[in-house]
């Protein structure tokens, strides 16, 4: 079946580091991806999204590039800071319209 | 932006009894409403899918008389875990959509963590 796979974490970065979170896809037919970010005692929040093959989705200096031919969604940040510490979740809607997501990634950013 | 919220946040219950999960919209009406469950350093997984007025559709392996969603009103959804075991420990999230949008626009609340002893 469908599924989505995103590097474990805690990803740890000094203030205006460079970040990348790492997210693979399986699925049949053209899902569309997406990345949410949930920070402390708040619900996911949609961050951004691609809906076909090389669309770039940004939001808040963060973009992620549809890639089908690695099947891949990498979300980067060039300069991150203390107030991007949060958990970030892959995911990909698929012919179901149902939401699959990876098992989130937490980043923690230091002054 | 629109808030989805739940109640309680963590609940601790004991072996046997059944606790009550409530997810509310707060400024707009959630034609449906969504139940995920989040096992520690594991994916949410979809439990079931509740449209406002009818009986929700659970995914496959979630036992529906286990987990009673009602979703009686546009804002308020509740999932009930009856005869709680600790295997049912979990963090449990639900979302809301209004109808006519598209699946990524759901409104997450902030999750539910039960214990159970």
């Amino acid at each position: 079946g469908n599924s989505v796979t995103q590097m474990e974490g805690p990803v740890t970065l000094s203030e205006e580091a460079f970040l990348t979170i790492n997210c693979t896809y399986t699925a049949t037919g053209y899902p569309s991806l997406f990345w949410y970010v949930q920070y402390p005692g708040e619900g996911l929040q949609l961050l951004l999204k691609a809906t076909k093959a090389d669309d770039k989705g940004s939001n808040k200096g963060f973009e992620a590039t549809y890639r089908k031919e690695t099947t891949s969604f990498h979300l980067e940040k060039g300069s991150v800071q203390v107030s991007d510490s949060a958990v970030y979740f892959c995911a990909l809607s698929d012919l179901s319209d149902k939401l699959i997501f990876g098992t989130g990634t937490r980043l923690q950013v230091f002054p | 932006g629109a808030v989805v919220s739940q109640h309680p946040s963590w609940v601790i219950c004991k072996s046997g009894t059944s606790v009550k999960i409530e997810c509310r919209s707060l400024d707009f009406q959630a034609t449906t409403m969504f139940w995920y469950r989040q096992f520690p350093k594991q994916s949410l997984m979809l439990m079931a899918t509740s449209n406002e007025g009818s009986k929700a559709t659970y995914e496959q392996g979630v036992e529906k008389d286990k987990f009673l969603i009602n979703h009686a009103s546009l804002t308020l959804s509740t999932l009930t875990v009856t005869s709680a075991h600790p295997e049912d420990s979990s963090f449990y999230i639900c979302s809301a959509i209004t109808s006519g949008r598209a699946i990524n626009e759901q409104y997450f609340g902030p999750g539910t963590r039960l214990t159970v002893t």
